[in-house]
């Protein structure tokens, strides 16, 4: 049982958006910065939203974070075939502990 | 070129010991937060632990406090791993991951490629 709650699977057609949420509670992503991470099978996670919304260098803009109270959201749009892959939150806790959420696998269909 | 490269990944009895090590790269190691984190086979992503720059602070997961110890060695540019007691549920790719700056720990962009740890008779 993961300490942030993300849907265990999401799906879209090429071209679509797709929102991934992340829930959490005022300890962690209520009080400090949520990111992003997308990991292709066998291979080791990639950093894609940090501090919320921001995007590291490579990382096309058709991927945006954003943060609201307690919870989080990655959104994909123009959905390419190549994005197909498992994501996942991530972020402190104030009981002195990073957390990630259950992740969530992402289907282009 | 920012690198990090896990090694001592190996198949151990349950009950066993094993050390892992991280060799770092390409950036002022002794500046950042250095994570352990570890994916078993098939399943999500699971932090194992986190140390401060200059190794004073470390953090642990609760399936592993007491069992585990992260340190540092500045001057070699390697975090290590020290893991005892170990059970099948300990059975994972152990990835580190450098943390986001010198303040946040949460890791960023750089991970190693991961080392396999096998907890079996």
């Amino acid at each position: 049982q993961s300490v942030l709650t993300q849907p265990p699977s999401a799906s879209g057609t090429p071209g679509q958006r797709v929102i991934i949420s992340c829930s959490g509670s005022t300890s962690n992503i209520g009080s400090n910065f949520v990111h992003w991470y997308q990991q292709l099978p066998g291979t080791a996670p990639k950093l894609l939203i940090y501090r919320n919304d921001l995007r590291p260098s490579g990382v096309p803009d058709r991927f945006s974070g954003s943060k609201s109270g307690t919870s989080a959201s990655l959104a994909i749009s123009g959905l390419r075939s190549e994005d197909e892959a498992d994501y996942y939150c991530a972020t402190w806790d104030d009981s002195l502990s990073v957390v990630f959420g259950g992740g969530t696998k992402l289907t282009v269909l | 070129e920012v690198q990090l490269l896990e090694s001592g990944g190996a198949l151990v009895q349950p009950g066993g010991s094993l050390r892992l090590s991280c060799t770092a790269s390409g950036f002022t190691f002794s500046t950042y937060f250095m994570n352990w984190v570890r994916q078993a086979p098939g399943k999500g992503l699971e932090w194992v632990s986190v140390i401060s720059g200059n190794g004073g602070r470390t953090y642990y997961a609760a399936s592993v406090r007491g069992r585990f110890t992260t340190s540092r060695d500045n001057s070699k540019n390697t975090m290590y791993l020290q893991m005892s007691s170990l059970g099948a549920e300990d059975t994972a790719v152990y990835y580190c991951a450098k943390g986001i700056s010198s303040i946040v720990a949460v890791p960023d962009a750089y991970w190693g490629q991961g080392t396999l740890v096998t907890v079996s008779s």
